[in-house]
């Protein structure tokens, strides 16, 4: 079961960079690892995906080393509207089945003026 | 395309009364999952479903029920609510676990 740790907060200011770390000792060769965003009274939401190396899109940037035991969220230039729980997933694989998607506690990020 | 859609948003029971959540999706997705959210625990996965026809235990199935009544249908079912059942209930879909799941906007579940 690949579970997942990461910081139960964090704080910045707008205009910053934000990288959240998450670890993931016991991710499997198959996994991907996935960040998704959640606001107050709202479901998450997916932001990106990777398997290796780098990712990017328009909203975020995902890292991952050589050994994919961990992996880094990163946020250029947050603004207040980032200011929520985000979430680092790892897919489970149990035999043929496809696996269940846990989220864990995620980390609050809160961005201030 | 309303992606996923539960019902109801808002519901209070009372201690011993069952109730049926309903979720639906139109994206013709695979899985399907229920997520309960409390203060400070983030989301945990109550059922999950592979497949039309298959459920399978998350992390805390005690209490709840599922059916997988067809590939859009996936209802939760409490038989008899309990106060610790007090929670928002999410749902899900996804193609499959390596592709973005997609969320509905929850429902506010409270006992007393």
């Amino acid at each position: 079961l690949a579970k997942t740790t990461q910081p139960i907060s964090m704080d910045s200011y707008e205009g910053q960079e934000v990288n959240i770390t998450c670890s993931h000792n016991n991710i499997a060769t198959n996994d991907y690892i996935t960040w998704y965003q959640q606001f107050p009274s709202q479901g998450p939401r997916f932001i990106i995906q990777g398997y290796k190396t780098k990712v990017t899109n328009e909203v975020a940037s995902l890292f991952i080393p050589a050994d994919r035991k961990s992996s880094t969220l990163s946020l250029p230039r947050v603004s207040l509207s980032d200011t929520a729980v985000y979430y680092c997933l790892v897919g489970e694989r149990r035999g043929s089945t496809l696996g269940r998607l846990y989220f864990g506690r995620g980390t609050q990020l809160t961005v201030w003026p | 395309n309303a992606g996923v859609t539960q019902t109801p948003k808002f519901q209070v029971l009372k201690t011993g009364q069952s109730m049926t959540l309903q979720c639906a999706q139109d994206m013709n997705h695979n899985s399907m999952y229920w997520y309960r959210q409390d203060p400070g625990m983030g989301l945990r996965l109550i059922y999950y479903s592979a497949s039309e026809g298959t459920t399978d235990k998350g992390e805390v199935p005690n209490g709840y029920n599922v059916s997988r009544l067809n590939k859009r249908e996936f209802s939760l079912r409490l038989e008899s609510a309990a106060p610790s059942q007090t929670s928002v209930y999410f749902c899900a879909s996804s193609e499959n676990r390596n592709t973005e799941a997609f969320f509905g906007q929850g429902t506010r579940l409270t006992v007393v």
